[in-house]
């Protein structure tokens, strides 16, 4: 049973134009929040984060927001680039587990058209 | 620089064949973790070491090795006994403020 879900496992967009990528869980203990984002043959690099003391979090083009009663986050990216194209993982984790792993959704395939 | 290292970029293993993935890491993280990832799946934890000399299972352990003799380095073994070693795996490490931080990656193929 997956506890983190993105159920859309593509999305294409037309540069300029805003994505939104989501994710859902279902472990209500799950107080931390990440994205990843991957290029093919390479690793994830970490793009923002969010706990749950906040519903919004911006960092330039990308902000995450979290909505704890639905256990649901989104990223969005305004205004996206060619550049952006990438796949895009939703991770989650309990804010005092120290040092401990995160449970990662399958991901989202992200394409950004010219 | 600081960051995390893998070797090799991609590995060939024979059948029966144990092989040995490196990740190395120079950020001075105190934890370091191992994940699987295969088409269509989130990365799944295979081994975490939250200390040098200590280490833990993940999810999915069976038919993989560890060992962390150096704070830098958590080597992965993928031996003969995991059946299906196809798949990219990539070292993770951060430092307890929960972001982690990743390594490239290594492929794995079977021949």
């Amino acid at each position: 049973d997956q506890q983190v879900k993105q159920n859309s496992p593509s999305l294409s967009v037309q540069e300029g134009r805003i994505s939104i990528l989501n994710c859902d869980y279902t472990n209500s203990m799950f107080d931390y929040f990440l994205w990843y984002k991957k290029y093919p043959a390479e690793g994830p690099t970490f793009l923002i984060s969010i706990s749950s003391i906040k519903d919004k979090n911006e960092d330039g083009r990308f902000t995450v927001f979290l909505n704890k009663s639905a256990k649901h986050l989104s990223l969005h990216i305004v205004p996206s680039q060619p550049g952006d194209s990438a796949v895009y993982f939703c991770a989650a984790s309990p804010n005092d587990n120290y040092g401990q792993n995160f449970v990662f959704g399958p991901g989202t395939r992200l394409s950004v058209l010219p | 620089d600081g960051g995390i290292t893998q070797s090799p970029k991609y590995l060939f293993r024979k059948e029966g064949q144990n092989v040995t993935l490196s990740c190395e890491q120079n950020l001075n993280h105190d934890a370091m973790y191992w994940y699987r990832q295969d088409p269509g799946q989130g990365l799944r934890l295979i081994y975490y070491s939250q200390i040098v000399n200590d280490f833990q299972k993940g999810d999915i352990a069976e038919g993989y090795s560890v060992s962390r003799e150096k704070k830098e380095s958590f080597p992965l073994t993928v031996t003969s006994a995991q059946k299906n070693p196809t798949a990219f795996y990539l070292c993770a490490s951060n430092r307890g403020d929960e972001t982690q931080y990743f390594g490239p990656g290594t492929r794995l193929l079977v021949l």
